[in-house]
Formats: C-alpha cells, sequence, structure tokens
C-alpha cells in the first residue's frame, strides 16, 4: 500500500526566510508520480508540480524548488526567501503508475501549515 | 481550477436527508473521482471513473453513491446524510496516467 507522510504539522516562519516542507513516501510500484498541491486560505487546491520516479533531477520554479531523492523515498518542497502569500497548508501526494486501475488516484500527506509573519 | 465546476458550493444538510453534489468538467478527462477533506486527515479518495459507464469505490465510499453517464459529469449522492459526512468534498479530474490531477473549488458541506 501507499502511504505519504509529511511530518510537519505546521511550520511559523518570518518573511524573507527559507523554508522546506518535507515529503516521504512509501510505495512498492518502480513507476509512480509525486505531486505537491497549496491549498491557501480559499480553500481551493492549486497544483504546483508533478514528478515521475524516473526524473530524479531537482526543479526550480521562481522562489519554489523540489528536491526528489528515491535513495531516501524523498519529495521536498523549498520556499526561497518566502512571503506572506505563501502562507497556506502544502500537501505532498503519490500515485502509482502500474497498478491496474489505481494508476491516477492520488494518496495525500496530512499536509503541512505554512504561515509566514510580516 | 478553470474546467472542473463543483456545485453547490456550500450546503447544509439536516441528518436523514438526501442530496447530490455535481461536478462537470470540460476537458475531455477520462479520469474523475471525489476526495473529502477532514481536518488532520488529508484528502481521502471516496470514488472514481476511468470513463463513462465504469465507477469504482475508493478509501472511503460508505454512503456516497456515484455513476458516470457522461464523459463530462461525475456526481456524487449522499443517500442519507450523516453528520460523519460533515467535510470538504472536491471533485477531480485527470487525463490519464501520471498527468495532473485537477480539482474543482470545492463543496462544503455540513449535515446537523
Amino acid at each position: 500500500a501507499q502511504k505519504v507522510t509529511q511530518a510537519q504539522t505546521e511550520i511559523s516562519v518570518v518573511e524573507k526566510e527559507d523554508v522546506t516542507l518535507d515529503c516521504v513516501y512509501e510505495t512498492r510500484d518502480t513507476t509512480y508520480y509525486l505531486f505537491w498541491y497549496k491549498q491557501p486560505p480559499s480553500g481551493e487546491l492549486v497544483f504546483l508540480i508533478r514528478r515521475n520516479s524516473f526524473d530524479e533531477q531537482n526543479e526550480i520554479s521562481g522562489r519554489y524548488s523540489w528536491n526528489f531523492q528515491k535513495s531516501t523515498s524523498s519529495f521536498n518542497f523549498t520556499i526561497t526567501a518566502s512571503q506572506v502569500v505563501d502562507s497556506a497548508v502544502y500537501f505532498c501526494a503519490l500515485s502509482e503508475g502500474t497498478s491496474g486501475g489505481s494508476n491516477y488516484k492520488l494518496t495525500f500527506g496530512k499536509g503541512t501549515l505554512l504561515t509566514v509573519n510580516p | 481550477n478553470a474546467g472542473v465546476t463543483q456545485t453547490p458550493k456550500f450546503q447544509v444538510l439536516k441528518t436523514g436527508q438526501s442530496m447530490t453534489l455535481q461536478c462537470a468538467q470540460d476537458m475531455n478527462h477520462e479520469y474523475m473521482s471525489w476526495y473529502r477533506q477532514d481536518p488532520g486527515m488529508g484528502l481521502r479518495l471516496i470514488h472514481y471513473s476511468v470513463g463513462a459507464g465504469i465507477t469504482d469505490q475508493g478509501e472511503v465510499p460508505n454512503g456516497y453513491n456515484v455513476s458516470r453517464s457522461t464523459t463530462e459529469d461525475f456526481p456524487l449522492r449522499l443517500l442519507s446524510a450523516a453528520p460523519s459526512q460533515t467535510s470538504v468534498y472536491f471533485c477531480a479530474t485527470s487525463r490519464g496516467t501520471g498527468n495532473t490531477i485537477y480539482f474543482g473549488e470545492g463543496s462544503w458541506l455540513t449535515v446537523v
């Protein structure tokens, strides 16, 4: 069975600090996909990134960066120079790629509430 | 979240009432699913569909029914609402394996 663990329930930082959100996953599939979603106070789920299990390259998008390490089953998310608008709940999620009928379903972590204070 | 429309956005039900949450998408995605979000639990899969006429149960299906008569629509029915079904419900769609999964804006349901 697949599982996603976000050990950090809440994180509070001051604006302009860098912050890393941890995500550890478990799966028996060799093909799988990892996602990060942002849920701002307004409640919608905003897609941030998708990464497949064969691509371990780190990715940077503006102030956001992701570090995928298969050796430690981790897919961590770093926000550089955080801003108040980054305050949200962030979810890491996993979908398995080979199990018939389940290869598009997401298993979510419980989320990390990030508060960026001015 | 353009392309995935959920209605209603807010609803209050009395215990035992029935209702349907609507989900419509215009992206021609084959895969659709319903999740519920509860405090401290993340999102959990209720039911899903891989195409018109095909549905299956997810992690927490009890108390909910679904049908998929068209590619565009995937309604979620609560047959006899219970307070335990108070939650935020999200509809999601995807083109297929490994593709981005897009979510609707959510439906806040309270059962009293």
